[in-house]
């Protein structure tokens, strides 16, 4: 029930076009969302988060879609670049009204590369 | 200052050595958390410290001894490791009470 599912693996996308990630969770207790985008030999870095209360929230190229009845999210990358090329991580945790808003629970990634 | 540091950033160590790694965050964050990271996987929870104090360990073999000094500083002693230890060791904080956790670059660790 801790578990975040993540797909795809990897994924392919040709520059311009849109890079779709999902992820799907059973814990209902889960209550924030964050993406993380990591680069090779370097740490993960927030990229966007979103909470149960909106079903989408845009910062940029980069879109999160939320459907808590299906308890899925999705990150959407529109005209997505080479520079987006990087290792996708979704993650879940109770947050601050769960009490143990410091477990994040992570989604096993997805490495996607944007062709030239 | 938005900004977690860590070093070394490479430490290659054998089975015998002690070694220690260092993060640095001058954020004024209260919670400050180690990870590791296997090639390929997320990031795994290791510790948990808040205000200066432990608060979470997740089953992690003595042989890792962590330490948070002040409220800025976190060190990860490391003490008669394994092979299968190598991984990239990975700081983060964050407010008490906030959800957002802040990573730093990652220490490549290599034991041999």
């Amino acid at each position: 029930q801790q578990q975040v599912k993540q797909s795809p693996q990897s994924l392919i996308v040709q520059k311009g076009g849109i890079s779709i990630i999902n992820c799907a969770y059973e814990n209902t207790a889960f209550d924030y969302f964050p993406w993380y985008q990591q680069f090779p030999g370097k740490g993960p870095a927030l990229l966007i988060a979103i909470r149960p209360d909106v079903s989408e929230k845009k910062e940029g190229r980069f879109t999160i879609s939320f459907n808590k009845s299906a308890k899925q999210f999705s990150l959407h990358i529109m005209d997505s670049q080479p520079g987006d090329s990087a290792t996708y991580f979704c993650a879940a945790s109770p947050g601050v009204s769960g009490g143990s808003n410091y477990k994040l629970t992570f989604g096993k990634g997805t490495l996607l590369t944007v062709n030239p | 200052d938005t900004e977690v540091t860590q070093t070394p950033k490479h430490l290659v160590m054998g089975m015998t050595n002690k070694k220690s790694l260092k993060c640095e965050q001058h954020m004024g964050h209260r919670a400050m958390y180690w990870y590791k990271q296997k090639a390929k996987k997320p990031p795994e929870l290791m510790f948990v410290y808040s205000y200066e104090k432990l608060s979470i360990n997740e089953s992690v073999p003595s042989r890792f001894s962590p330490e948070c000094p002040n409220s800025s500083l976190l060190n990860l002693h490391l003490h008669a490791l394994q092979p299968e230890d190598s991984a990239l060791y990975l700081c983060a904080s964050s407010l008490v009470g906030a959800d957002t956790q802040y990573f730093g670059p990652g220490t490549r660790l290599t034991v041999l």
